[in-house]
């Protein structure tokens, strides 16, 4: 059975900081992996999706990487800002043929002005 | 193109009472996924509709029930509230199968009193 796990659950961080937010799952047969940002009881915004023969992707000041074998996927910023605070999730399909998505608990980000 | 609309945006009910939640997918899709996200979690899967039919279900009791129209719009009802079904829920459109992305919808706010 499939499990997502994001660690930290919250991180603080003043601007312009850079920083790593962390998603491992453990069975590594994946489609692919998704990382979500979630504002205060809003939607989920798709902010990148990773196909499992992919590496890594790029949007603007985000960068996420996949590593199947070590079942691990990170969600990069660059140079925060306070508009990022938000709760990033990240996410894997399951492996029926509903395609239905296994999320972490999320990380929830403050970036301080 | 228009995405992925919810109706309503909040709720409030009572113990015991039923309600229903809507969800228009995306153009030109005609799968829909309905999961329940409860206050700092991750979204939970609760069933999905592929071309009006059921085509998976989480682990939800059967008072969690759904429909799918001709036009793949869907329909969320739940029977017999319970506190704990005070929730964000999220609808999600897809054209279907493993590993496709999935769309989400701003969500419907319902807290049970």
């Amino acid at each position: 059975k499939q499990e997502v796990t994001q660690i930290p659950a919250a991180l603080s961080v003043p601007e312009g900081e850079n920083l790593v937010l962390n998603c491992s799952f453990t069975d590594s047969a994946i489609y692919n992996l998704q990382w979500f940002r979630q504002d205060p009881g809003k939607g989920l915004t798709s902010l990148l999706l990773i196909q499992s023969s992919q590496r890594e992707q790029t949007s603007g000041r985000l960068n996420a990487s996949l590593d199947k074998s070590s079942g691990r996927s990170t969600l990069y910023i660059a140079a925060s800002q306070p508009g990022d605070s938000a709760t990033y999730l990240c996410a894997v399909p399951d492996s029926s043929n509903t395609g239905k998505l296994i999320f972490g608990q999320g990380t929830t980000l403050q970036v301080k002005p | 193109e228009t995405g992925v609309t919810q109706s309503p945006t909040h709720l409030i009910k009572t113990r015991g009472q039923q309600v229903t939640l809507r969800c228009s997918s995306q153009s030109g899709h005609n799968t829909v996924s309905w999961y329940q996200q409860a206050l700092g979690q991750g979204p939970q899967f609760i069933f999905q509709y592929y071309r009006e039919e059921e085509n998976g279900r989480g682990n939800f009791p059967p008072r969690f029930s759904g429909l799918q129209f001709p036009n793949y719009s869907s329909e969320l009802n739940v029977n017999a509230l319970e506190l704990d079904d005070s929730a964000l829920y999220l609808c999600a459109s897809s054209l279907g199968g493993q590993g496709t992305k999935q769309f989400f919808g701003p969500g419907t706010r319902l807290t049970v009193l």
